[in-house]
């Protein structure tokens, strides 16, 4: 079974500064890790994922995101924040045997910018 | 364009009536599937379809019922069984690759349910 945590339900940064946000996840096979975001009354829209092959990966808007296998984590960070980039983010977790159906998702994490 | 067309957008029920929140895509996808999210537990699998005339339940089916008759409608019913339905809801599509746990999924704009 696998699972993901996401550290800070709500994140405030300052516009220009840097956007941190967790993700921790535990899986017993190689995991596949998104990053999708929802702006307000919105649907998700894919960031990023991760499927094995480069630990680094670049996603839309500035994004990144880095696999660190010996930290379980895929943290999303972007250097300099602007106010379009507040939006709840939501780390998921699959697997390469699974389908999309065994896709979890964390619980969420709202991203304020302060002006 | 192509995409998902979730409606209505919001829908205010009373106690004890079902409802239907309507689901439509024009991706040609052949999965598509039903999330519930309520505020800080993320997205919750209701049901999901991989082909048509076909669905299974997923992680919190029990007060929800759907169906496909036609590939690009997966309408779901939230039966006055559910216990606390209001919440909203978020349909989804993919192509299906089985085993292939890199889809990714669209969504559509979700839709609001209240119950009064």
């Amino acid at each position: 079974a696998q699972s993901v945590t996401q550290l800070g339900s709500h994140v405030s940064v300052s516009e220009g500064a840097l956007v941190l946000l967790r993700c921790n996840y535990s899986s017993s096979v190689p995991p596949y890790l998104f990053w999708y975001v929802q702006y307000p009354n919105q649907g998700l829209q894919l960031l990023l994922k991760y499927t094995s092959a480069a630990t680094l990966v670049k996603g839309i808007n500035g994004f990144e995101a880095e696999f660190k296998k010996s930290e379980t984590s895929f943290h999303l960070t972007k250097p300099s924040a602007h106010m379009s980039d507040a939006a709840e983010y939501f780390c998921a977790v699959s697997a390469e045997d699974q389908g999309a159906q065994k896709l979890v998702f964390g619980q969420g994490t709202r991203l304020t910018i302060n002006p | 364009d192509g995409g998902i067309t979730q409606s209505p957008k919001y829908l205010f029920r009373k106690e004890g009536q079902n409802v239907t929140l309507s689901c439509e895509q024009n991706l040609n996808h052949d999965a598509m599937y039903w999330y519930r999210q309520d505020p800080g537990q993320g997205l919750r699998l209701i049901y999901y379809s991989q082909i048509v005339n076909d669905f299974q339940k997923g992680d919190i089916a029990e007060g929800y019922s759907v169906s496909r008759e036609k590939k690009e409608s997966f309408p779901l019913t939230v039966t006055s069984a559910q216990k606390n339905p209001t919440a909203f809801y978020l349909c989804a599509s993919s192509i299906p690759r089985p085993g292939d746990g890199a889809n990714v999924l669209t969504f559509g704009a979700g839709s609001r349910l209240t119950v009064l």
